[in-house]
């Protein structure tokens, strides 16, 4: 199958400062992605559409200026948490739907972000 | 609007045991459905889907059908292993779009004891 990755797998940062995570599809092209956040007790929470070209579409609830999302190119997405803080720490996770095979979606690996 | 509802774990099995995870959803149009999994310390994979009505999706020995008279997606296995434990979660593209944004359960986490 498709295969999307993400880097860095974990990060840890200090309150304040800024974390940028990207994620690539490395086999297809994807003009959209999506990012989530995952909290402890597993549920997923959809952040954002990342629209290749144009502005990311946030959900309700999501501050985009805290969660700056840029989609220069057909095969990366980036998430920067900026001024990151202590409750900002969870695991971020994105996805891109491939319309070559149906649209299915495949999911990076993930990014543990802790910040101290 | 479209939502799923996923039964609540944790969820503990001893093995060999049968599972039934049980998925609902309500949706305005014809869905596709989805069955996703989460291993420990890994991303999330497809593991079976379904696109359309009465359609069974299967995959390493899990089963669902896509019932659109109870709209449920419930996800069985005959006889579960201890590698089989991981977070599930129940998923529907109500195709809105091109963009497929999904709609999410909540997860189920299963435990499987030997």
């Amino acid at each position: 199958g498709a295969v999307v990755s993400q880097h860095p797998s974990w990060v840890i940062c200090k309150s304040g400062t800024s974390v940028k995570i990207e994620c690539r599809s490395l086999d297809f092209q994807a003009t959209t992605m999506f990012w989530y956040r995952q909290f402890p007790k597993q549920s997923l929470m959809l952040m954002a559409t990342s629209n290749e070209g144009s502005k990311a579409t946030y959900e309700q609830g999501v501050e985009k200026d805290k969660f700056l999302i840029n989609h220069a190119s057909l095969t990366l997405s980036t998430l920067t948490v900026t001024s990151a803080h202590p409750e900002d720490s969870s695991f971020y996770i994105c996805s891109a739907p491939d319309r070559g095979r149906s649209y299915e979606q495949y999911f990076g690996p993930g990014t543990r972000l802790t910040v101290t | 609007g479209d939502s799923v509802t996923q039964m609540e774990g944790p969820v503990t099995l001893s093995e060999e045991a049968f599972l039934t995870i049980n998925c609902t959803y309500t949706a305005t149009g014809y869905p596709s459905l989805f069955w996703y999994v989460q291993y420990p310390g890994e991303g999330l994979q497809l593991l079976l889907k379904a696109t359309k009505a009465d359609d069974k999706g299967s995959n390493k020995g899990f089963e669902a059908t896509y019932r659109k008279e109870t709209t449920s997606f419930h996800l069985e296995k005959g006889s579960v292993q201890v590698s089989d434990s991981a977070v599930y979660f129940c998923a529907l593209d109500p195709h809105a779009g091109n963009n497929r944004k999904l709609i999410w359960g909540l997860g189920t986490s299963l435990a499987v004891n030997p």
